[in-house]
């Protein structure tokens, strides 16, 4: 079954204590992203990764970093987590070329963060 | 301005009934665009592409219009279990890295 898996699905922790956010996708897909929603801002795109070894800041980088070793995998890490980043994160994947269908963008089932 | 811009409702619809509503978007260099559905604190998933010349999924009808830069989603017929968070979704041009812009949905609450 195609998929992309998040973990953990829920996390509370406190301010300053590194985090990790694990996605993997077994879709064999380039492109991967890490959005966080919050009410009444809709989904900010955080990082994303063209392809293996190559990252770039999305419009809400701020407080986060990302690596891409293996093209399945693409960890969220906060390194020193804020209050503010409170928020339900959501990873994503998809192709990067190809038909108007092939652009559908797969997403994890959401990793719910509180940091107190 | 926001780059993709929806009304966020909610749009109340008495079942049996139809609703529509739209996005804009602000980039006319904008290459596809899309509805996405989103359940409560659940993953989006999508509902629909939307292709220049409109186009129709069993209850569910996406059109485009390019000059006025909108897209529009309509559903006939509407179910209880329709009741979500519509997300419209716009790819932007390859040099931009083909990037994905979501709106900020727009609940639709279908009631007995």
């Amino acid at each position: 079954e195609a998929q992309v898996t998040q973990n953990p699905r829920y996390l509370i922790t406190v301010t300053g204590k590194k985090l990790t956010v694990t996605c993997s996708q077994n879709m064999n897909h380039e492109y991967m992203s890490w959005y966080r929603q919050d009410p009444g801002l809709g989904l900010r795109q955080i990082y994303y990764s063209m392809n293996v070894e190559v990252t770039d800041k999305g419009d809400v980088p701020e407080g986060y970093k990302v690596s891409r070793k293996e093209k399945r995998n693409f960890p969220l890490i906060l390194e020193s987590p804020s209050p503010n980043q409170t928020s339900l994160y959501f990873c994503a994947s998809r192709r990067t070329s190809g038909s108007q269908q092939s652009y559908e963008q797969y997403f994890g089932p959401g990793t719910r963060l509180t940091v107190t | 301005r926001k780059e993709v811009e929806q009304d966020p409702g909610p749009f109340n619809v008495p079942e049996g009934a139809t609703v529509a509503f739209n996005c804009t978007y602000s980039n006319s260099a904008s290459q596809s665009f899309f509805w996405y559905r989103q359940d409560c604190r659940k993953e989006p998933k999508l509902l629909m592409s939307v292709y220049s010349s409109g186009n129709e999924d069993g209850r569910f009808t996406a059109q485009l219009n390019r000059a006025s830069q909108y897209i529009s989603l309509l559903i006939r017929d509407s179910k209880l279990s329709d009741s979500a968070t519509y997300l419209c979704v716009v790819r932007g041009i390859k040099a931009a890295g083909n990037k994905l812009t979501f709106g900020g949905g727009t609940r639709v609450l279908v009631k007995p």
